[in-house]
């Protein structure tokens, strides 16, 4: 069974610029959720989606933005990057809610960096 | 005011050596996640737990409800346990993550 599959691995963007990240959940994972880790900030939850419904989202701007398709894959967008979220973005999935208590499956990660 | 603290931050260790990293929480949880992050970033679910005690080959994890404590214990370790161990706790509509604990194992 393939793993958690995100696309790009590593990037690097200018200031100002967007960014949109890419997440394959694990077949049959109905839940995908997605976090930023930062050596200063260590890890912080974005937010979670389940049946394409964002259903519980963490202290971020309006910048970090995601949606999940109809095939639970599911994407993230940070717009008017910022030196500041240079960071490994990770992505998770699982088979129902992580905020119910279910077993987190993540990704490799994708490394962005802002110049 | 970190929702989830861990302790040790840093543990270095002979092989062969028991290993307790401990995780304090001040949310009530659903429950309690113990994470392992290699170098290179990738991230392992180690255990979830909400009650008592599991056990996973050398690794054994416990939490107190009552007492918002939990805590990771690796019994004979090996340079391969070298890694990063967090805690994460589901509060809420929230997930929180603890700092994390480095672990180096030296053969």
């Amino acid at each position: 069974k393939a793993g958690v599959t995100q696309t790009p691995r590593y990037l690097i963007k200018t200031r100002g610029q967007q960014v949109t990240l890419s997440c394959s959940p694990i077949s049959g994972h109905r839940s995908v959720s997605w976090y930023q880790q930062t050596p200063g900030q260590g890890l912080q939850f974005l937010f979670e989606y389940f049946s394409e419904t964002q259903r519980n989202k963490g202290n971020f701007p309006g910048r970090f933005s995601g949606r999940q398709f109809s095939n639970s894959r599911s994407e993230m967008n940070v717009s008017t990057l910022e030196l500041g979220d240079s960071a490994l973005y990770l992505c998770a999935s699982s088979l129902g809610l992580i905020l119910s208590g279910n077993t987190i499956y993540f990704g490799e990660g994708s490394w962005l960096t802002v110049v | 005011k970190n929702e989830v603290e861990q302790s040790p931050q840093n543990l270095t260790a002979q092989e062969g050596e028991f290993i307790t990293i401990n995780c304090s929480y001040s949310v009530g949880i659903s429950a309690l996640h113990w994470l392992q992050q290699h170098p290179g970033g990738g991230i392992v679910s180690l255990f979830m737990l909400s009650s008592g005690k599991k056990k996973h080959g050398r690794l054994i994890a416990t939490i107190n409800i009552q007492e918002k404590h939990s805590s990771l214990h690796i019994t004979a370790s090996h340079p391969r346990d070298s890694a990063v161990y967090i805690c994460a706790v589901n509060g809420g509509n929230q997930f929180y993550f603890g700092t994390g604990t480095s672990l180096t194992v030296i053969p």
